[in-house]
């Protein structure tokens, strides 16, 4: 199975600030995403991250609230800007590569609550 | 679009027993993937088992199989010999095949094993 590490795993923030998210993966990957899961719910696609190229957001989800870096095929980061307690959520980012198959793999998740 | 219905609200089995966990789906494409995932209160998404649209047999990975059934679009996943450490939410998850294609969550259902 694939290796996909998330800092920070977890973060209380107050409102108004920013907090970036960084994701690791163990080898080179075309694709990477990133999710948000609320309390209870399921998860919801933010946005896709290629590298070489701009984040691909999901309706309801701009770059301006979530910005996302893609500098090389093994790294990215998701910002969430000007937070509310609205985006208390965990955060996950996911991969994929072609020789494993279309399955995504995903990381441990940043649980982050906003006072 | 894909739909992805689960809607047992929660289970709950005696240790060692067997569960089956009830997942249905909604595509007219033909050919797809359909996925299970494992999050246990932790919040990390741990990737379960993989059946696609076109395979013959039945996915099993060790003690997990999945129930295809094509004809009635279901993709129901059956824990067998049933764990302590199998109390956890469970989602199912469908892919249409090929590039760009988004992963697609159902709700989720919580298992609770009892000892």
């Amino acid at each position: 199975s694939a290796v996909i590490s998330q800092k920070p795993s977890r973060d209380i923030c107050q409102r108004g600030t920013s907090l970036t998210i960084q994701c690791q993966v163990d080898s080179q990957v075309t694709m990477m995403f990133w999710y948000r899961q609320q309390p209870g719910q399921s998860l919801t696609l933010i946005a896709t991250a290629n590298q070489g190229s701009e984040a691909t957001y999901e309706s309801g989800f701009v770059i301006d609230k979530f910005p996302i870096s893609r500098p090389n095929l093994t790294f990215s980061t998701l910002t969430v800007s000007n937070m509310s307690p609205e985006d208390s959520s965990i955060y996950l980012c996911s991969a994929e590569w072609t020789r494993r198959g279309e399955t995504q793999y995903f990381g441990p998740g940043t649980r982050l609550l906003v006072l | 679009a894909q739909k992805i219905t689960q809607t047992q609200p929660g289970m709950f089995v005696q240790e060692k027993e067997a569960v089956t966990l009830d997942c249905t789906y909604d595509t007219s494409d033909p050919s797809y993937g359909l996925f299970w995932y494992k999050q246990p209160s932790s919040g990390e998404m741990i990737f379960l088992i993989y059946q696609g649209s076109y395979d013959q047999q039945n996915a099993t990975e060790g003690r997990y199989s999945l129930n295809f059934q094509k004809a009635r679009k279901s993709a129901n996943l059956v824990i067998s010999a049933s764990q302590l450490g199998d109390s956890a939410m469970y989602f199912c998850a469908m892919r249409i095949t090929g590039a760009n294609s988004k992963l697609t969550f159902g709700k989720g259902i919580t298992l609770s094993v009892r000892p």
